[in-house]
């Protein structure tokens, strides 16, 4: 059961080149999220998912988009990378939750470099 | 304008001891807590977790405390084993919306033999 999973793991861009990560999900799980995590600070939301076809902003968004065209299928693209997008990324899913036990299954991080 | 504080950023102990790693909170909104475990080049794996309305939870050698009155919680982990070394995250949420999972900052535990 692969769980969640990150393509590719690493990658080296200069300022101002576009790439996209793509998370993929064998849970059939509702929800989707992206999340950067960076020295003392912690993981922090960028945008996620609550369904196909559906997207919203996290609490870091700017410089980042996102689209969720397939259920299993989460991509985050950059369109014009900055050296402040150096980050080791990380993709989840959870179920549809009623109320939030914020469970969420995280993939094994992509980490992106930014010249 | 930090939610959720780790304020350790490490934490070392030895064999078969007691860990205790802290959590405070700023958001009385707030209503489930939970605690993530990461090892080197990993996801984040969910370890345990605690609802609002409960003080403590226990799992085998883990147990979350939720003092809400002071919003701070804790891990305790007992005993201590060097596979339990790894990058601990809290992270706290509203009832609703899967968006408000806050993380703190993480504290990395050794244990050493």
């Amino acid at each position: 059961n692969a769980g969640v999973t990150q393509t590719p793991k690493f990658r080296v861009l200069k300022t101002g080149q576009s790439m996209t990560l793509l998370c993929a999900q064998d849970m059939n799980h509702e929800y989707m999220y992206w999340y950067r995590q960076d020295p003392g600070m912690g993981l922090r939301l960028i945008h996620y998912s609550v369904g196909e076809g559906t997207t919203a902003k996290g609490e870091v968004p700017d410089g980042y988009n996102v689209s969720r065209l397939k259920k299993q299928n989460f991509l985050l693209g950059l369109e014009s990378a900055a050296p402040s997008q150096t980050s080791v990324y990380f993709c989840a899913s959870s179920r549809r939750q009623t109320t939030n036990t914020g469970e969420l299954f995280f993939g094994e991080g992509s980490r992106l470099t930014v010249l | 304008d930090q939610q959720v504080k780790q304020n350790s950023p490490s934490l070392s102990v030895q064999e078969g001891r007691i860990s205790i790693l802290n959590c405070d909170y700023t958001n009385s909104m707030f209503d489930y807590f939970l605690w993530y475990k990461k090892y080197p080049a990993e996801g984040p794996t969910f370890l345990i977790s605690i609802s609002s309305i409960k003080d403590k939870n226990e799992d085998g050698r883990f147990t979350v405390f939720l003092n809400k009155s002071a919003k701070h919680l804790s891990l305790h982990i007992v005993p201590s084993q060097p596979g339990d070394s790894a990058v601990y995250f809290c992270a706290a949420s509203g009832r609703y919306g899967a968006d408000k999972l806050i993380f703190g900052t993480g504290t990395r535990l050794q244990v050493f033999p």
